[in-house]
């Protein structure tokens, strides 16, 4: 079974400093990974997603996250952060098309960004 | 272009009863999916709904149940409610028809908030 893991419950980081949520995975066959971000009585947003090519991917709101097949990674990073930036950001791994097509997902990391 | 939209926002009901939850998809989407984010399980899994019949369900009972309609609208309905069913439930859209090749992205309405007193 496939699985998603969120080493960290929260992180918190200075306005204006770079940020990394990590995200590890565990899949049989080629990993289809995402990234989403829930605010507060929201549902969730989409951020980006690796299917395939670049291991750097970028997505919204100045988000990126790098793909290491070696270390079984896609960790989120953004090189400067916000104070908006705070949230609860899931990873999230995904059946192929063939298959259930359901997202299991991380545990989740709240990102908190200080003034 | 408008996205998922959910109603009701909020659903107040008692043990033992019955809750409808609707979803709208994004236009152009035929998938709809249902997931449950429980307080201390997370998200999970619930149902997929394709060119109107159940494709797969995650690890739930037979008394949560859904449809699709023509227009590829999608109830979920949870029945002989439980405390423990109280959650967010979220519904999500995507292109990927039944037989896609490619993944696409789920996007992700804004809940409903099922309590069960």
């Amino acid at each position: 079974a496939q699985s998603v893991a969120q080493p960290e419950d929260q992180v918190n980081v200075a306005e204006g400093n770079p940020l990394t949520v990590k995200c590890t995975y565990s899949v049989s066959g080629n990993p289809y990974l995402f990234w989403y971000v829930q605010y507060p009585n929201r549902g969730l947003q989409f951020l980006l997603k690796y299917i395939t090519g670049d291991n750097l991917v970028k997505g919204s709101y100045g988000f990126e996250a790098e793909f290491n097949k070696s270390q079984t990674s896609f960790h989120l990073k953004k090189p400067s952060a916000l104070v908006s930036d705070s949230a609860l950001y899931f990873c999230a791994v995904r059946d192929p098309p063939t298959g259930r097509r359901a997202l299991t997902f991380g545990s989740g990391t709240r990102l908190q960004v200080q003034p | 272009e408008a996205g998922v939209t959910q109603s009701p926002t909020h659903l107040i009901k008692t043990r033992g009863q019955q809750a409808t939850l609707r979803c709208s998809p994004i236009s152009g989407h035929t998938s709809v999916y249902w997931y449950q984010q429980a307080l201390g399980l997370g998200l999970q899994f619930l149902l997929w709904y394709d060119e109107g019949e159940e494709r797969n369900r995650g690890n739930f009972p037979p008394r949560f149940s859904g449809r699709q309609f023509p227009n590829y609208s999608s109830e979920l309905n949870v029945n002989a409610l439980e405390l423990e069913d109280s959650a967010l439930y979220l519904c999500a859209s995507s292109s990927e028809g039944l037989m896609a090749s490619t993944t696409d992205t789920q996007y992700f309405g804004p809940g409903t908030r099922l309590t069960v007193l």
